[in-house]
């Protein structure tokens, strides 16, 4: 059972396109992070969002976190090639960080 | 400096075989961990160590053995590998050890079992 889903799991768009990908759960997280993981290298951390409700933007990724802590949205603008990459969520609950199971985004130029 | 450090990178090796990957971090976490990234790109936790002691062990078979000779250190010994095995190995760390703190990846060291 995954605890984390995420959707869609393979998105693939033409540069300049919006999109959204969602990170969903039946379970309260105290807080979610985004990560980008490129091809041949580990994730990297994107954002971590604490409070319900709340929304973070860095540069077109724009994040949210659900008001009842349980789900996240990643919104990019704009896509770019440079965005391509294995998007990660990853919940916080009973003290450790379980991640979701990904959307591969291929942005084409 | 690379912050997370694993090797090898690339290990390729007879189903049987015994084998190790070794991480480092330089960061003073106090928190290192081991993941598998199975085919689907499924990250999974496999360990976590604590200041070199066990905190999180998820059913992993024992002939996975973790070793923390210190903080800095987490490697990752494999008995008897089986084909399904293969998979990229993530070592990673953290400040400390509650959910939500950052957590820092290596490079990942890809294992094929043939």
């Amino acid at each position: 059972t995954q605890l984390l889903e995420q959707s869609p799991q393979f998105l693939s768009i033409q540069e300049g396109e919006n999109l959204t990908v969602y990170c969903n759960s039946s379970s309260v997280f105290s807080s979610l992070q985004w990560y980008r993981q490129e091809p041949g290298e580990g994730p990297v951390l994107l954002v971590t969002v604490v409070t319900g409700g709340e929304v973070k933007k860095l540069k077109r990724l724009t994040f949210q976190f659900g008001d009842a802590r349980k789900d996240s949205s990643l919104h990019i603008t704009a896509a770019q090639p440079g965005d391509t990459g294995l998007y990660l969520c990853a919940g916080a609950v009973a003290g450790k960080s379980t991640f979701g199971d990904g959307t591969t985004l291929t942005v084409k130029p | 400096d690379t912050a997370v450090s694993q090797t090898p990178k690339y290990l390729v090796t007879q189903m049987g075989n015994d084998k190790s990957i070794k991480c480092e971090q330089n960061l003073g976490h106090d928190t290192m961990y081991w993941y598998k990234q199975d085919s689907k790109k499924f990250l999974k936790i496999m360990f976590s160590y604590n200041n070199k002691e066990l905190i999180i062990n998820e059913t992993v078979p024992n002939r996975f053995s973790p070793k923390s000779p210190d903080k800095a250190h987490l490697n990752l010994h494999i008995n008897s590998l089986e084909l399904g095995d293969s998979a990229v190995y993530f070592c990673a760390s953290s400040r400390v050890a509650t959910g939500g703190n950052t957590i820092y990846f290596g490079e990942g060291s890809w294992l094929t079992v043939v």
